[in-house]
């Protein structure tokens, strides 16, 4: 199974950016990372993905390193509703079958 | 709203009976994958479906099986239910071509007494 490691909970102030840090040393060069979040007692929700160059969109960035071995999700202005728990995976070549870690888990302080 | 529903949102079943766990995916996708999260846990893979064969399983005893559908719905079979059993089911939806996000259902929680 493809390996990611990410920091057990981490902690922001609102309308503060945050970044959220993920290892993820044995990715091989076709594996896409993905990013997803869960609020309590809901499905995961997709956030965003990429392969080697950052990505931007609505909810967030991506900033993806160099060797590709760690990966940064950044959310520009923390509001309450970002409290959730982040998963970093990594998306095989071989198909939308995501193995996740235990993720981190976002508390968000007014 | 992702589009994905599973049915029931709820079930409690006794342990050695069976379940069978639905899920319709969202238009446009050919792919359903499910996953079991265990309580404060990250979900885990147990199976993909492509057109009406599994795609990938991952490390489930053969009493978790599944089906999917002409109109890729889905179901998911667990036989012989063991009290470990007890956790939140999730379907996700995708289309395998290409590299695309996936959409997750709200999960059937299921409870083994």
């Amino acid at each position: 199974d493809a390996k990611t490691t990410q920091p057990n909970s981490m902690e922001s102030n609102e309308e503060e950016p945050v970044h959220l840090p993920c290892n993820h040393s044995t990715i091989s060069g076709t594996d896409y990372i993905h990013w997803y979040r869960q609020l309590p007692s809901q499905g995961p929700e997709y956030v965003i993905h990429g392969l080697t160059s950052n990505v931007n969109n609505r909810m967030a960035s991506l900033a993806i390193a160099e060797d590709r071995k760690s990966s940064t999700l950044i959310l520009h202005r923390a509001t309450l509703r970002d409290a959730a728990v982040y998963y970093c995976i990594l998306r095989l070549n071989t198909g939308n079958q995501f193995y996740f870690g235990t993720g981190t888990s976002l508390t968000v302080i007014p | 709203e992702t589009g994905v529903t599973q049915s029931p949102t709820h079930l409690i079943k006794t342990r050695g009976q069976q379940v069978t766990l639905r899920c319709s995916s969202q238009s446009g996708h050919n792919t359903v994958s499910w996953y079991q999260q265990a309580l404060g846990q990250g979900p885990q893979f147990i199976f993909q479906y492509y057109r009406e064969e599994e795609n990938g399983r991952g490390n489930f005893p053969p009493r978790f099986s599944g089906l999917q559908f002409p109109n890729y719905s889905s179901e998911l079979n667990v036989n012989a239910l063991e009290l470990d059993d007890s956790a939140l089911y999730l379907c996700a939806s995708s289309r395998l071509q290409g590299n695309t996000e996936a959409f997750f259902g709200q999960g059937t929680r299921l409870t083994v007494v």
